[in-house]
C-alpha cells in the first residue's frame, strides 16, 4: 500500500515557465512533508519542507502549497531553469516509526531551454 | 556536500558473498538510517540507529543487519546476497528534526 504517490512519472516545461510538480497521500497521521531532489549518481537533496499547520510554505523560487482536506501537496517552481531538471520525491515522516521517512515514487522534470 | 560520506561508491560482487557498506552522518547528528532504491520499489526504509542503539525497522531483510558504533558512523551488512539485492543504497543523518540529509549512496551490483 503507496502511503505516498506521485501520479506522475514524468514531466516537461520550458525553461522560465512554471512547474507543477503534485504528492498525494493517504495516511491523515502525517503532518509534515518533504520535497527532496535527486541528480543522477548523487543522494536525494533536501529541498523545502511544510508542516500541516500550514498550507504554504515559499523558498525563493520554489513553493509548497498543502491542501489536507485533499490529501495533496504541491511543488511550484517559478521561474524553472535547466539545472532544475532532476528526479524530485516528496516524503513524509512517520513519528511511530523514529521519523522514517515514506517516499512517493518520484516525478522527473525536464526544462528545456 | 550534504556532509554524509559513504564507502565505497560501486561495488561489484557475486551471489552468495556478504558485503559491508559505511556512513559518516553530519557532525553532531546522532540518527542514521539506511535506505534502498532499487528500480521497482522507489526508496525504502531499512533501518535507524539512535546515538548507537536501533530505533525503527523496515522492510529489511533478514540477511542484512546494521550498526552504528560509539563514534556513530553506521555500517549495513548485507549477506548471502542475490541478484535482486543489486540496487542504490543510501544513508541519512539528522539531528532531532524531520529534515534527513543524504549521501552520495553505494551502488551495489550482485552478479
Amino acid at each position: 500500500d503507496q502511503q505516498v504517490k506521485q501520479n506522475s512519472p514524468s514531466l516537461s516545461v520550458q525553461e522560465g515557465r512554471i512547474s507543477i510538480l503534485n504528492c498525494d497521500y493517504t495516511n491523515s497521521m502525517f503532518d509534515y512533508f518533504l520535497w527532496y531532489k535527486k541528480y543522477p549518481a548523487e543522494g536525494p537533496t533536501f529541498l523545502i519542507s511544510i508542516s500541516s499547520i500550514k498550507d504554504k510554505n515559499e523558498d525563493g523560487r520554489f513553493t509548497v502549497f498543502l491542501n489536507k482536506s485533499a490529501k495533496h501537496l504541491s511543488l511550484h517552481i517559478v521561474p524553472s531553469q535547466p539545472g532544475d531538471s532532476a528526479v524530485y520525491f516528496c516524503a513524509a515522516p512517520d513519528n511511530n516509526a523514529g521519523n522514517m521517512l515514506t517516499f512517493g515514487g518520484g516525478t522527473r522534470l525536464m526544462v528545456k531551454p | 556536500d550534504s556532509g554524509v560520506t559513504q564507502t565505497p561508491k560501486h561495488l561489484i560482487t557475486a551471489t552468495g558473498q556478504r558485503v559491508t557498506l559505511r556512513c559518516s552522518p553530519r557532525s553532531g547528528d546522532l540518527s542514521v538510517y539506511w535506505y534502498q532504491q532499487s528500480l521497482d520499489q522507489g526508496l525504502q526504509f531499512l533501518i535507524q540507529y539512535y546515538n548507537g542503539e536501533e530505533r525503527a525497522k523496515g522492510n529489511i531483510l533478514e540477511r542484512f543487519s546494521a550498526q552504528q558504533f560509539p563514534d556513530l558512523h553506521s555500517e549495513l551488512n548485507l549477506s548471502s546476497l542475490e541478484l535482486g539485492d543489486s540496487a542504490l543504497y543510501f544513508c541519512a543523518s539528522s539531528a532531532n528534526s524531520y529534515e534527513q540529509y543524504f549521501g552520495p549512496g553505494t551502488r551495489l551490483t550482485v552478479t
